[in-house]
Order: C-alpha cells, then sequence, then structure tokens
C-alpha cells in the first residue's frame, strides 16, 4: 500500500529534551514535507526537501531541524523542544517538484512540550 | 507570498442538503492549482477535490464540485446529499505551478487556509 508513514502518533515531552519524529514513504516520491497544524492558523509549513540532501525552510523553521539522507526518509528534529512547539505534526510527500500533485500525508504527530 | 482565506470557522447542515464552503486566495500567478482536503475526526489528510487554474471547467467528483471564479480568487465546495461522513474539518489549499526548483519558502508548498468545521446534523 502506497503510504507515508509517521511515528510516534502521540508524544509528550519535557522541555528541552531533544526528539525526532520520523517519517518515511514508499512511493518513490522526491519531495517532502513538514507542517504544523495549530488551531486559527491552518497547515504552515516547517521544512521541505526536493530530493537527497536537498532541503530548505518553509515559513515557520525556528526550533526545528530537518535531515534527508535518503529518498523515503525525511525525519523531523526538535533539539530542545519548547511549549510553543505543541502541536499536530504531518509530514507529506509529493512525486513531482510541484504542479497538479496533491500531497500524501502521514497520519500526524500530536506533540505536547510541558 | 499567496494566501488562502477561509472565512467560515464553523458550517451546519442538515442530512441530505446542500452545503457550500468558502474559499478565497490571492496570488500573482495565472497558472496554479487549488484544492480541499477533508481531515476528519481520525486526523488523517484526505484529499477531496482539485482544480487546475487553466481549466475553466469546474471539477466534479461524485457529491462533491466546485465553483472556481478565477477573476474573482474564490474557490468554493458545494456537498450535496450530505452525509453523516462528511462531518469534517475542511481545508482548502492552493498550489504554485512552479518550473524549475529555485529555492525559497514557495517551492513546492501548499498553502493552506484556516479550515472550516461541517458538523452534519441527522
Amino acid at each position: 500500500e502506497a503510504q507515508v508513514t509517521q511515528n510516534p502518533r502521540y508524544l509528550i515531552t519535557v522541555t528541552g529534551k531533544k526528539l525526532t519524529v520520523t517519517c518515511s514513504q514508499n512511493m518513490n516520491h522526491e519531495y517532502m514535507s513538514w507542517y504544523r497544524q495549530d488551531p486559527g492558523l491552518g497547515l504552515r509549513q516547517i521544512y521541505y526537501s526536493m530530493n537527497v540532501e536537498v532541503t530548505d525552510k518553509g515559513d515557520v523553521p525556528e526550533g526545528y531541524k530537518v535531515s534527508r539522507k535518503e529518498k523515503r526518509n525525511f525525519p523531523l528534529i526538535l533539539e530542545s523542544p519548547s511549549p510553543n512547539q505543541t502541536s499536530l505534526y504531518f509530514c507529506a510527500s509529493s512525486p513531482t517538484r510541484g504542479g497538479g500533485y496533491g500531497y500524501t500525508f502521514g497520519s500526524g504527530t500530536r506533540l505536547t512540550v510541558v | 507570498a499567496q494566501t488562502v482565506t477561509q472565512s467560515q470557522p464553523e458550517m451546519s447542515v442538515q442530512e441530505a442538503e446542500t452545503v457550500t464552503l468558502s474559499c478565497t486566495y490571492d496570488t500573482s500567478e495565472s497558472d496554479y492549482y487549488l484544492f480541499w482536503y477533508k481531515q476528519p475526526p481520525s486526523r488523517q489528510m484526505i484529499l477531496v477535490i482539485r482544480q487546475e487554474a487553466y481549466k475553466q471547467q469546474n471539477a466534479t467528483e461524485n457529491r462533491f464540485s466546485v465553483n472556481f471564479q478565477k477573476a474573482a480568487k474564490s474557490f468554493s465546495l458545494k456537498i450535496s446529499d450530505s452525509q453523516l461522513g462528511d462531518a469534517a474539518m475542511y481545508f482548502c489549499a492552493y498550489r504554485s505551478k512552479e518550473a524549475r526548483y529555485a529555492g525559497g519558502t514557495s517551492y513546492g508548498k501548499l498553502t493552506f487556509g484556516q479550515g472550516t468545521i461541517l458538523t452534519v446534523h441527522p
């Protein structure tokens, strides 16, 4: 089954404790992206990757890191999480670098930072 | 930068009736794509319908159709014969039809509206 697998589904952590949210896709998509969803703000892009070793900032990159060492994986790293990073996070992928393809989304990670 | 606005935080409809969700956007581009996504309580993001800006014909997918008004930069979603399973958050989204990768914050990005929560009453 073609899908984007995102883990964990729920995560509660404490301020300052480094964490990684994993994302993997099995569709050989070049483009991958991370979003956060907050009430009243919709989904906002954090980082994206056009292909292996090519990443760039989205609209809200502060406090996040990413890497793309393999085409299928695109982990999101919070090196020192803070309470304002409490949010619902989505990983997504797309078969081409743009255009008419929408995204295939992961199932989301609900992160709470206390 | 493109922006997408959904001015209806919440909408409700009776089962079997029709409801329209509004979306407006702002762009200086002439060629782009517009999408509606559904997010049920499971949180999964599900593509409902897609519209290509250069196509004048409104997209239709079963009970879902759009009213695309390019000059007015409006992209509303009509749900006919509403069902209980249509209850969800709906997001309108915009994506550029870019050519080559040149970096920057807009490359490949889906720009989302704020979302509209749809309640379906039995």
